[in-house]
């Protein structure tokens, strides 16, 4: 079984700084997919990163990256130049792909809020 | 946009009604899933289905149902509805059973009353 832990209810970022939102993570699978959504208030989910088990870099996608460390258990999502678009809930989510059929397991998210 | 479509975006009906939400995934997927998310339970995994058929299951309840239809499009039954049924459900697809990154539709927000 897996277990996504966000410890961050809610977290405040200026206007063009970098954050970065914790996550980490549980399971006993071997080969695993960490992923980062994001929702804001109009409520849909919006996939932003992925992060394989295997993949030796951190992922990274535009504004995003992943700060993965496997030994540490950890899959924290950064933000760089945030924007005032960039305030959402996120989400980290995991998925264990040895059965090939593993749902995706969520935490209870973040609440990122840019200031202007 | 996500490519994968949901029908309604809102839905309010009475306690003990039977209400069907609609998905079809993006071009080419042929995975479906769906998730529920309440605030007190948050974002929970009910079902998948691949290419027509059940694949897993998760936290589904008994009043609940989903099929996948040839044309790939899923439905998800909610029966003898309860206030606790109140909730954003989310259809996800991906193009294969496994490893794949899921996209989420907008999501049917149920209001049960």
């Amino acid at each position: 079984a897996q277990k996504i832990t966000q410890t961050q209810p809610g977290m405040f970022v200026q206007e063009k700084e970098a954050v970065t939102l914790d996550c980490t993570y549980d399971t006993s699978d071997q080969s695993y997919g960490l992923f980062w959504y994001k929702q804001p208030s109009s409520g849909e989910m919006i996939f932003l990163i992925y992060q394989g088990s295997y993949d030796e870099q951190n992922a990274t996608e535009g504004r995003y990256s992943l700060n993965f460390q496997k030994a540490r258990k950890s899959a924290n999502l950064v933000i760089s130049a945030s924007q005032l678009g960039d305030s959402a809930m996120y989400f980290c989510a995991m998925r264990g792909l040895e059965e090939g059929n593993t749902p995706l397991v969520f935490g209870k998210g973040t609440r990122l809020s840019v200031i202007a | 946009d996500s490519g994968v479509t949901q029908t309604p975006k809102h839905l309010i009906t009475a306690t003990g009604q039977r209400v069907t939400l609609r998905c079809s995934p993006r071009s080419g997927d042929l995975s479906v899933y769906w998730y529920q998310q309440s605030l007190d339970q948050g974002l929970q995994f009910l079902i998948q289905y691949y290419n027509g058929e059940e694949r897993a299951k998760g936290n589904i309840l008994e009043r609940f149902s989903a099929q996948q239809f040839p044309d790939l499009h899923s439905e998800l039954n909610l029966s003898s509805l309860e206030l606790g049924d109140s909730a954003l459900y989310f259809c996800a697809s991906s193009v294969g059973p496994a490893q794949e990154t899921q996209y989420f539709g907008p999501g049917t927000r149920l209001l049960v009353l």
